[in-house]
């Protein structure tokens, strides 16, 4: 695609209910990452995937947050029994990949937990 | 932690003028330094970016200034417009992974 898709643009959900966000990276780009925006933490790293290497999940806030990257091109980030201080816009990037820092991000996902 | 400091918070501007924004960072392993444009609603957009080993970068209206001694960056908006009014924020990478500086609110007025 021209660009990094996200979905949903918005989620509400209960707090305890678990939710899947979804990514779909620019076409050929081999590196994929999450980052999260929050007004008391600002945008902060959470995971990252490049090609068919192990993820670098050193930034996933607890175990509630998990991410999978199918078939080298989709990414589902998971976050399971939310609390309140889940609510964030999460931002899903990628990248040609090794040597390309001209990361595109997408639109984000507002996630609100009630 | 916080590794990348960003300031002013928020900045205003008038039409024609020069925007003036500084990060500071601790950390030396961080081998690129990119500052990103975001739009209400929107993912930030890279913006203009520098290597540690280059001193001064200019994209058109843009320019980065990097002090690699003085652990700073800066970025200066010549002519600043109307449509410069977003928010920036400054960031730097290392492994793959950026940090983020807290970003500044620019209103550029008429």
């Amino acid at each position: 695609g021209a660009g990094v898709s996200q979905s949903p643009s918005n989620k509400v959900t209960e707090k305890g209910k678990d939710v899947e966000l979804r990514c779909d990276p620019i076409s050929g780009h081999t590196a994929l990452y999450w980052y999260r925006q929050s007004l008391g933490q600002g945008l902060e790293f959470l995971i990252y995937f490049q090609g068919n290497s192990a993820p670098d999940k050193s930034g996933l806030p607890s175990d509630r947050f998990s991410a999978e990257r199918t078939g080298g091109s989709v990414s589902t980030l998971t976050i399971q029994r939310t609390q309140q201080e889940d609510s964030a816009v999460y931002l899903c990037a990628s990248s040609l990949g090794t040597g390309d820092y001209g990361y595109t991000f997408g639109s984000g996902t507002r996630l609100t937990v009630v | 932690q916080q590794q990348v400091k960003q300031s002013p918070q928020s900045l205003i501007v008038q039409k024609g003028g020069i925007s003036i924004i500084n990060c500071a960072y601790e950390n030396t392993a961080f081998d690129y330094f990119p500052w990103y444009q975001q739009f209400p609603g929107k993912g930030p957009a890279l913006l203009i970016a520098i290597r540690p080993d280059v001193s001064e970068k200019k994209e058109g209206r843009f320019t980065i200034s990097f002090n690699k001694s003085a652990k700073q960056f800066s970025l200066h908006i010549m002519d600043s417009q109307p449509g410069d009014s977003a928010t920036y924020f400054c960031a730097a990478l290392r492994r793959r992974k950026l940090v983020f500086g807290t970003g500044t609110r620019l209103l550029v007025s008429p």
